[in-house]
């Protein structure tokens, strides 16, 4: 199983950034997709999660209505669209597979969002 | 969505036996046997090391087991080994259909 972040960078309060996770190793229909997300210095944070062929979506209500998940099962990738970010969502984004308990993590992708 | 609560940090001697408690809501850790705990290192991605409640991923020690009573789960590392000093994080499945984490664990083996 391989999962590898991009996309992240800096970005000025208020803008948008789109972090993709490419996958394989695994038949990536099958599986619910996770995004955590780890503060500097701090500790995990859920962030948001998708089921397989369905596509239904849940988000922590820190994100809710700013960051949007979503995947294309044809091409096994993973993305997460974050929109009016701000300081507080500077973090490293990880793409997780599985929902309620993840096995497999990426190496993470650096979102850092500063004037 | 609410964080689990657990202690800031834990220590042990090589050999001990160390608990980290995870204490949650009836809407979270009281609602399901959906509990699952990570390992991280520093720098490194989380590792699962227990999901289900008490079910562990092939390829992690038997030394790493998890319970639970009512709102509360626990880790237990039994005979501590200097590669165990990490992070630990609980995680919990909740009603509302997201997943909230503990603020995460410092293990020192002394």
């Amino acid at each position: 199983v391989q999962l590898l972040e991009s996309g992240g960078g800096s970005v000025r309060p208020g803008g948008s950034l789109r972090l993709s996770c490419a996958t394989s190793g695994f038949t990536f229909t099958n599986y619910a997709m996770t995004w955590v997300r780890q503060a500097p210095g701090k500790g995990l944070e859920w962030v948001s999660g998708i089921t397989g062929t369905s596509g239904v979506t849940y988000y922590a209500d820190s994100v809710k209505g700013r960051f949007t998940i979503s995947r294309d099962n044809s091409k096994n990738i993973l993305y997460l669209q974050m929109d009016n970010l701000t300081a507080e969502d500077t973090a490293v984004y990880y793409c997780a597979k599985q929902f309620r308990y993840s096995d497999d993590w990426g190496q993470g992708a650096l979102v850092t969002v500063s004037s | 969505q609410s964080v689990l609560t657990q202690p800031a940090s834990v220590s042990g001697s090589p050999g001990q036996s160390i608990t980290i408690s995870c204490t949650g809501t009836s809407s979270d850790i009281g609602a399901y046997n959906y509990v699952s705990w990570y390992q991280q290192h520093p720098g490194k991605a989380p590792k699962l090391i227990i999901y289900d409640l008490n079910n562990r991923p092939p390829g992690v020690s038997f030394r790493f087991s998890g319970s639970k009573s009512g709102n509360t789960a626990s880790l237990t590392i039994s005979g501590l080994q200097a590669e165990y000093e990490a992070d630990y994080y609980c995680s919990s499945y909740t009603t509302s259909g997201t997943v909230v984490f503990g603020g995460g664990t410092k293990l020192t083996v002394l």
